[in-house]
């Protein structure tokens, strides 16, 4: 079955501090993966797409096809990044590019 | 650009009412999509289309109804409200494979 799993509701950190946003997924065909973010007030948007292999905002992800995994890293958190994160599996092909959510982390970045 | 537009913002509806949430995009994007978003969870699929006049399930397509007569237009049906429709509606077109989805402000629906 397809599934994505974020572990963690919340995360709390300070300023500065790294923030690491886990994301696992299972899926038996070759995965597309993406985080999407929502600011405050704001819409979801694509925040970056695991075949782009960019830094957006300061932020990477690698995907780990042994341990199905895609986490979001920033080494710096900046308040601006307090933000709803949502990881997703892309059913791209013969799927109507749907998209599987995870559940959703809250990041806050305390002063 | 509007982008993706999504008609009401808020709604409360009694239970067994009917009611239409509107969704356009101005994007000429081909794929779009329904998504629900209840409390603490993340966002689940309603129903897809690919094209107009064409239409498929997500995962949780019961007690809805959608239809896609042209490009732009992608309204999502409830036709007897239930208390376990109380959500968040997003409406997303893509372009291509959907492969980037962009998302409407959402309508945040109640059933009482």
């Amino acid at each position: 079955a397809q599934r994505v799993t974020q572990p963690e509701k919340l995360l709390s950190v300070f300023k500065g501090a790294p923030v690491e946003l886990k994301c696992n997924y299972s899926y038996s065909g070759s995965p597309e993966l993406f985080w999407y973010v929502q600011y405050s007030r704001q819409r979801l948007q694509l925040l970056l797409r695991h075949i782009s292999r960019e830094s957006i905002k300061g932020f990477t992800a690698d995907l780990n096809k042994g341990e199905t995994s895609f986490h979001l890293k920033k080494p710096f958190a900046q308040e601006e990044d307090s933000a709803m994160y949502y990881c997703a599996l892309g059913l791209i092909y013969n799927q109507g590019g749907k998209l599987i959510f995870g559940q959703g982390t809250e990041l806050s970045v305390k002063p | 650009n509007a982008g993706v537009t999504q008609t009401p913002k808020f709604r409360i509806l009694k239970i067994g009412q009917s009611m239409t949430l509107q969704c356009t995009q101005d994007m000429n994007h081909n794929y779009m999509y329904w998504y629900r978003q209840d409390p603490g969870m993340g966002l689940k699929l309603i129903y897809y289309s690919v094209g107009a006049g064409i239409t498929d399930k997500g995962e949780v397509p019961n007690g809805y109804n959608v239809s896609r007569s042209t490009t732009e237009d992608f309204p999502l049906r409830l036709e007897l409200a239930a208390p376990s429709q109380t959500s968040v509606y997003f409406c997303a077109s893509g372009g291509g494979q959907g492969y980037e989805q962009f998302f409407g402000p959402g309508t945040r629906l109640t059933v009482l």
